[in-house]
């Protein structure tokens, strides 16, 4: 019954590879995230989706491309990884929805550590 | 994370309590968030406030908010060694669609 899942937990690659993170939410949520954990801890917002469509995409780099099969699922594909993607990406959901009503306490997945070799 | 500033680390002492502050710049969120991270663990939601509030309190949990001052704390009563974890504060950014967190405090709790 977990609320909200991402696999791999952990992925090991080495630089140039591509690879995808996949998150799942069984919270009938309308909204998904995507955060990057720095090794400093620091938290950061990459993407947002409310009803498969983007809403925020924070200057991140081209290669990173999310994906969003349906409401339920945000997809992270990496493409030609580098040394600095090395971080645990963190998926998250909550019931804002896309007039930005209701509440935006976020649940998250318990992370996904990626090392780039 | 440059808008949402905590004290990196505190120490405490089992059964004493832990106050852990925040300050934050956009006066228009309108909630305010407590995470907590346990050692290779996603985030817990632990509590938020709505930003008309002053005070909330959940068991060992009391959150205080400052609008005025944009300060925000947490404060843990009785604190025990399994509440060691890494505590984010986080406030809803402008376009309503993602959270600024800080960069967390570290909450040592000794023996």
């Amino acid at each position: 019954d977990t609320a909200v899942s991402q696999t791999p937990k952990y992925l090991v690659t080495q630089m140039g590879n591509d690879k995808s993170i996949k998150c799942e939410q069984n919270l009938g949520h309308d909204t998904m995230y995507w955060y990057k954990q720095d090794s400093k801890k620091f938290l950061k917002i990459m993407f947002s989706y409310n009803n498969k469509e983007l809403i925020i995409n924070e200057t991140v780099p081209n290669r990173f491309s999310p994906k969003s099969p349906d409401k339920a699922h945000l997809n992270l594909h990496i493409n030609s990884l580098e040394l600095g993607d090395s971080a645990v990406y963190f998926c998250a959901s909550s019931r804002l929805d896309s007039g930005g009503q209701g509440t935006d306490t976020q649940y998250f997945g318990p992370g996904t550590r990626l090392t780039v070799l | 994370g440059e808008d949402v500033e905590q004290s990196l680390f505190l120490s405490v002492r089992e059964g004493d309590s832990s106050v852990i502050n925040c300050t934050y710049t956009d006066s228009s969120s309108t909630y305010l968030y407590w995470y907590k991270q346990e050692p290779g663990a996603g985030l817990q939601l632990l509590t938020y406030i709505f930003s008309n509030m002053d005070m909330k309190q959940d068991q060992r949990l009391t959150v205080l908010l400052n609008k005025k001052d944009k300060h925000l704390s947490l404060r843990i009563a009785d604190t025990q060694t399994g509440d060691s974890a890494i505590y984010f504060c986080a406030e809803d950014s402008n376009s309503g669609y993602a959270l600024n967190f800080g960069k967390g405090t570290s909450l040592l709790v000794t023996p």
